[in-house]
């Protein structure tokens, strides 16, 4: 079993709706990351968070150190959000020896 | 300013062939990271520069894996000889250096085929 595990695996949605992609962690981490990979594009990272909530535009990414768990939500999705979303943590290891999630494929329906 | 870029975008050898992948991270950056993705698995962590030397190599699969980062600048990733379970996507990142809560910045990758 991965270490990090994401759901759902796909997820696809009506434009508008509000979408939750869910990571849980099973070893201690310093920080977690979200990050959004579009169709042959490159990664871009839209979060790290290490306790709390963050915000950035439509996005809201929360994490709960106890249950070792942590939200991506989206609001007012729109088809521009299709994409992979991955959630990755630091364990301990130099800033950028993350361990992965295997994505979340979100399709978003105009 | 440019981002991180990878190439090439694409390659396609053959088992036993040699391949040499580049990166050339955001100016200024001293972190340089190296990760992996095989078809269907997880994007895994290969090795992370500091500048010139390497900080942490515990994600290298093998010695037929050799990362380099002359001048502190771009790195390559040479694979000698290739095999088959190297196929895969290749993502390089970069971050500046600092107290651990730096941005990463993603390349698009290199897809890289063993035939």
């Amino acid at each position: 079993k991965n270490e990090v595990e994401q759901s759902p695996q796909n997820l696809t949605a009506q434009e508008g709706e509000f979408i939750t992609i869910n990571c849980s962690y099973s070893v201690g981490i310093s920080a977690l990351h979200w990050l959004q990979q579009h169709p042959g594009g490159g990664i871009v990272s839209l979060f790290m968070l290490s306790s709390g909530k963050k915000k950035h535009g439509r996005l809201i990414a929360t994490i709960n150190i106890q249950e070792k768990h942590s939200s991506l939500h989206i609001t007012a999705s729109h088809p521009r959000d299709s994409a992979v979303y991955i959630c990755a943590v630091n364990s301990g290891g130099s800033q950028g020896n993350l361990i992965f999630g295997k994505g979340t494929k979100l399709s978003v329906k105009p | 300013e440019a981002g991180v870029t990878q190439f090439p975008s694409h390659s396609v050898i053959e088992k036993g062939q040699t391949v040499t992948l580049r990166c050339d991270p955001i100016s200024g950056h001293d972190n340089l990271y190296w990760y992996r993705r095989v078809m269907g698995k997880e994007i895994k962590f290969l090795l992370h520069f500091v500048k010139e030397s390497k900080q942490d190599e515990s994600g290298m699969p093998n010695n037929r894996f050799l990362a380099e980062r002359t001048g502190g600048t771009y790195s390559t990733l040479k694979v000698q000889p290739a095999e088959l379970e190297d196929s895969g996507v290749y993502f390089c990142a970069s971050s500046q250096f600092g107290q651990g809560n730096e941005k990463l910045f993603f390349g698009s990758g290199t897809q890289l085929s063993v035939l």
